[in-house]
């Protein structure tokens, strides 16, 4: 059955190190994996897709790469802020009318000053 | 002005009671969807609509039922409410153009 990992439930590092988190995929040919994330009672907030034609994809500090031979992504933030301290989710799909994702469990990750 | 809102933010019930959650997007889009987030924070998908089509019903006990009366809307009904339901339920919504979701704040359901 297709499963996905997230691979580590909380993450802590210091302010201004760069945080990664990792995302692994078995059973499953995704078109796109997606980042999320989400705050203590509150909805999951999209940060980036990432298409399985695209190694690398940058967005402000975030940056994600996809590695659909080794079925992995990396997800970086770097310069790293309190601010920043959330779960992040990620999440893999196809394209499809069906529109479905399926979601890791999420890493937790504390900043601390 | 809030583009996935839910309704309630909050529902607290008995084992054995029917209730309701509502949903309303503001986004045009035409998928919507509902989740069940459990203890462990793992985020499964229960169901989604297209143009107010059920295209997506994965393994959910009968007991849930969700209506979209038009594109903006997609509520959820459950019947006969048991302890395991309990969990924060999260709407979402979705564009054909893109592969983006937008989720609601949720609801969190406690049942006693």
């Amino acid at each position: 059955s297709q499963k996905i990992e997230q691979n580590s439930e909380a993450l802590n590092i210091q302010e201004g190190k760069t945080a990664t988190l990792t995302c692994n995929y078995t059973n499953y040919s995704p078109a796109y994996l997606q980042w999320y994330r989400q705050d203590p009672g509150r909805g999951p907030v999209f940060l980036l897709l990432i298409r399985e034609n695209e190694k690398e994809k940058r967005k402000e500090r975030l940056k994600v790469t996809f590695d659909t031979t080794l079925k992995q992504s990396l997800f970086h933030i770097t310069a790293s802020q309190p601010a920043d301290s959330a779960t992040y989710l990620c999440a893999l799909g196809r394209e499809s009318s069906a529109s479905k994702i399926i979601f890791g469990s999420g890493t937790r990750l504390s900043i601390r000053p | 002005d809030t583009a996935v809102s839910q309704t309630p933010k909050y529902l607290v019930t008995q084992m054995g009671n029917d209730k309701s959650i509502k949903c309303e997007q503001n986004l045009g889009h035409d998928t919507m969807y509902w989740y069940k987030q459990d203890s462990k924070k793992f985020l499964k998908i229960m169901f989604s609509y297209n143009n107010k089509e059920l295209i997506i019903n994965e393994t959910v006990p009968n007991r849930f039922s969700p209506k979209s009366p038009d594109k903006a809307h997609l509520n959820l009904h459950i019947n006969s409410l048991e302890l395991g339901d309990s969990a924060v339920y999260f709407c979402a919504t979705a564009s054909r153009k893109s592969n983006e979701q937008y989720f609601g704040p949720g609801t969190r359901l406690t049942v006693t």
